[in-house]
């Protein structure tokens, strides 16, 4: 089975501060890592994923996630936070060698980011 | 690339109706997934389709609920005798290529049961 833990429900920064949003995964096999984000009453948006090769990786808007096989984290980074930036941040995971195509998502952690 | 689109955004229905949702991936994608999302939760996976094949389905798709892909197109989700347990955001995501591409999420339908 495959799992993922946001311990944060809430993460608050100020704006300019770097931010960090929390996650770990577990599953049986190699993992295949993402992370998305969801403003009120839209879908999820992609902002970067995590196949293999090199455990930092960048995506969209600045954000950036740091791949840790040994602590089966993979946590979510920005420099230099916006206000535009507060949402809700889920992570998620897919067990490459399951044979199964599904993600499971965390339950999110809200964002907030104080001008 | 008009990204995937969900029809009705809202529903609000009566239990023990029937109710239908609609999701266009986007065009050149062969596969489509379907999550439900409940409030303070994370999208929980409840079938997928590659082109009109139904490959997979979760154990939370009870037999109240149905999907089709006819064509290997768009998609319809049916639910049967609707409870006050299926109120929820359900979404509809799509991707394309092999299967290393992030899957691109429509805005849902949020049902709400009276």
């Amino acid at each position: 089975a495959q799992s993922v833990a946001q311990p944060e429900d809430q993460v608050n920064v100020a704006e300019g501060n770097p931010l960090t949003v929390k996650c770990t995964y577990s599953v049986s096999g190699n993992p295949y890592l993402f992370w998305y984000v969801q403003y009120p009453n839209r879908g999820l948006q992609f902002l970067l994923k995590y196949i293999t090769g090199d455990n930092l990786v960048k995506g969209s808007y600045g954000f950036e996630a740091e791949f840790n096989k040994s602590q089966t984290s993979f946590h979510l980074k920005k420099p230099s936070a916006l206000v535009s930036d507060s949402a809700l941040y889920f992570c998620a995971v897919r067990d490459m060698n399951s044979g199964y195509s599904t993600l499971t998502f965390g339950k999110g952690t809200m964002l907030l980011v104080s001008p | 690339d008009t990204g995937v689109s969900q029809d009705p955004r809202h529903k609000i229905t009566k239990r023990g109706q029937n109710v239908t949702f609609r999701c266009d991936p986007i065009s050149e994608h062969n596969r489509l997934y379907w999550y439900r999302q409940t409030l303070g939760q994370g999208p929980e996976f409840l079938t997928y389709f590659q082109n009109e094949a139904q490959l997979e389905k979760s154990r939370l798709l009870s037999d109240r609920f149905s999907a089709e892909r006819p064509k290997g197109s768009f998609s319809t989700l049916e639910i049967q005798r609707t409870e006050q347990g299926d109120s929820a955001m359900y979404l509809c995501a799509s991707s394309g290529g092999g299967d290393f591409q992030p899957q691109h999420f429509g805005d849902g339908t949020r049902l709400s049961i009276l």
